[in-house]
């Protein structure tokens, strides 16, 4: 079956713009999760849902960050008045329960703050 | 808190060597499980394994075996006979449940060992 796709495969952006990355799940994964991959900082976990929910907030990374998953399917990743810092790949990954489950990741986005 | 450590940053070996990459885990959780994903040049973490707390078993698919051992929080990826194929950059990752619905902070990965297989 399909795999987690996620879009724009690429993004890049000026500095202040706001920027909307899209994650699809593979169909039936109740459990979404947003990663962010840079040189300095590795992969970094940053939020996870479960249907449409989201427990816990902590780890986006400050305020210009937001995530929204609708229908416990597709999911957002929202980034305000976007920042040099903030280019990295943001990786998407899904899992059929929770996250003790294997975890799924898409192809990721790359995102380019100039 | 839970952390992973992959000290080797870049492995370099011939083709056909057999190469192990170190995985050492900390955690304080009793049940947790373990990952291995690689991520070659195209970018795309692939998964290889997953492992729970309680099952100690080493496992073997192919050319590639894994070695659990909770005495030394230790989870050792092995490729034996190396292909060109397999370079890349291969992540070891750790989950904890000590939510009752199972943990909510997603997986937390190595820095990652780079892989290089020369032929």
């Amino acid at each position: 079956g399909a795999g987690v796709s996620q879009s724009p495969s690429n993004k890049v952006t000026e500095k202040g713009k706001d920027v909307e990355l899209r994650c699809d799940p593979i169909s039936g994964h109740t459990a979404l999760y947003w990663y962010r991959q840079s040189l300095g900082q590795g992969l970094e976990f940053l939020i996870y849902f479960q249907g449409n929910s989201a427990p816990d907030k902590s780890g986006l990374p400050s305020d210009r960050f937001s995530a929204e998953r609708t229908g416990g399917s597709v999911s957002t990743l929202t980034i305000q008045r976007t920042q040099q810092e903030d280019s990295a790949v943001y990786l998407c990954a899904s899992s059929p329960g929770t996250s003790s489950d294997t975890q799924y990741f898409g192809p990721g986005t790359r995102l380019t703050v100039l | 808190a839970q952390k992973v450590t992959q000290a080797q940053t870049e492995i370099s070996v011939v083709e056909k060597e057999d190469v192990t990459l170190d995985c050492v885990y900390e955690t304080r959780d009793t049940t947790y499980y373990l990952f291995w994903y690689k991520q070659p040049p195209s970018g795309e973490l692939v998964f290889l394994i997953r492992r729970n707390s309680f099952d100690e078993q080493n496992e073997i698919s192919g050319r590639y075996s894994w070695n659990f051992q909770k005495s030394t929080s230790s989870f050792n990826f092995t490729i034996t006979a190396s292909q060109v194929v397999d370079s890349a950059v291969y992540f070891c990752a750790l989950s904890e449940e000590w939510y009752s619905g199972g943990g909510a902070d997603g997986l937390t990965f190595g820095k990652g060992t780079h892989l290089i297989i020369q032929p």
